[in-house]
């Protein structure tokens, strides 16, 4: 059964920061590995998909990396901005596309 | 264009009652999913939906939970005789399936449904 963990569970930055948010999968066998943000009371926004035949994925300041072979996906996020400040979540896909998630990584970027 | 629209927003409801959850995926997109988030446990998948496909209800959590999808687009999931822990926020999303090998896509998510169960 595939279990996702994110570490960590919360973290606080100044602004300007980089910073490596990790996720670790126990099934290497998994499809995509999709990274979402989570605002307070809020639904999730999707940031990044990466399938399990790529390695890693870009967009603006955000840049994820996924390899099946340790179970280990991170998101990097260059210069902090306090709007980056949310809940991360990152999930394991399987043959149907049915998620499985971590409980989260809460980001709190200080001005 | 639009996104997944989710109704009621809020539900409040008492120990026993039955409720009913609707999801409107986005237009064109074959994959329906159902999941939940429970205070303090992370999002918990409880059902899929591709095309005119038999859904995969392996995320169910009891018998009380079903769901069914009119017409290829719509989703409903019902909840009977709802119990106390049923209160959680209950999320849906929808994506493509794409090539030939129906490779999972990018799943969008409404803003939710917040159950609470009194």
């Amino acid at each position: 059964k595939q279990e996702v963990t994110q570490i960590p569970a919360a973290l606080s930055v100044p602004e300007g920061e980089n910073l490596v948010l990790n996720c670790s999968f126990t099934d290497s066998a998994i499809y995509n590995l999709q990274w979402f943000r989570q605002d307070p009371g809020k639904g999730l926004t999707s940031l990044l998909l990466i399938q399990s035949s790529q390695r890693e994925q870009t967009s603006g300041r955000l840049n994820a990396s996924l390899d099946k072979s340790s179970g280990r996906s991170t998101l990097y996020i260059a210069a902090s901005q306090p709007g980056d400040s949310a809940t991360y979540l990152c999930a394991g896909g399987g043959s149907q596309g049915n998620l499985i998630f971590g409980k989260g990584t809460k980001l709190s970027v200080k001005p | 264009g639009a996104g997944v629209s989710q109704s009621p927003s809020n539900k409040v409801t008492e120990k026993g009652k039955d409720v009913e959850l609707r999801c409107d995926p986005i237009s064109g997109h074959t994959a329906l999913y159902w999941y939940r988030q429970s205070l303090g446990q992370g999002l918990e998948f409880l059902i899929y939906f591709q095309g005119n496909s038999a859904p995969d209800k392996s995320g169910l959590p009891s018998d009380r939970f079903s769901a069914e999808r009119t017409g290829g687009s719509v989703s409903t999931l019902t909840i009977q005789r709802t119990q106390q822990e049923d209160s959680a926020v209950y999320l849906c999303a929808s994506s493509l399936r794409v090539g030939l090998t129906l490779t999972p896509d990018t799943q969008y998510f409404g803003p939710g449904t917040r159950l609470t169960v009194l």
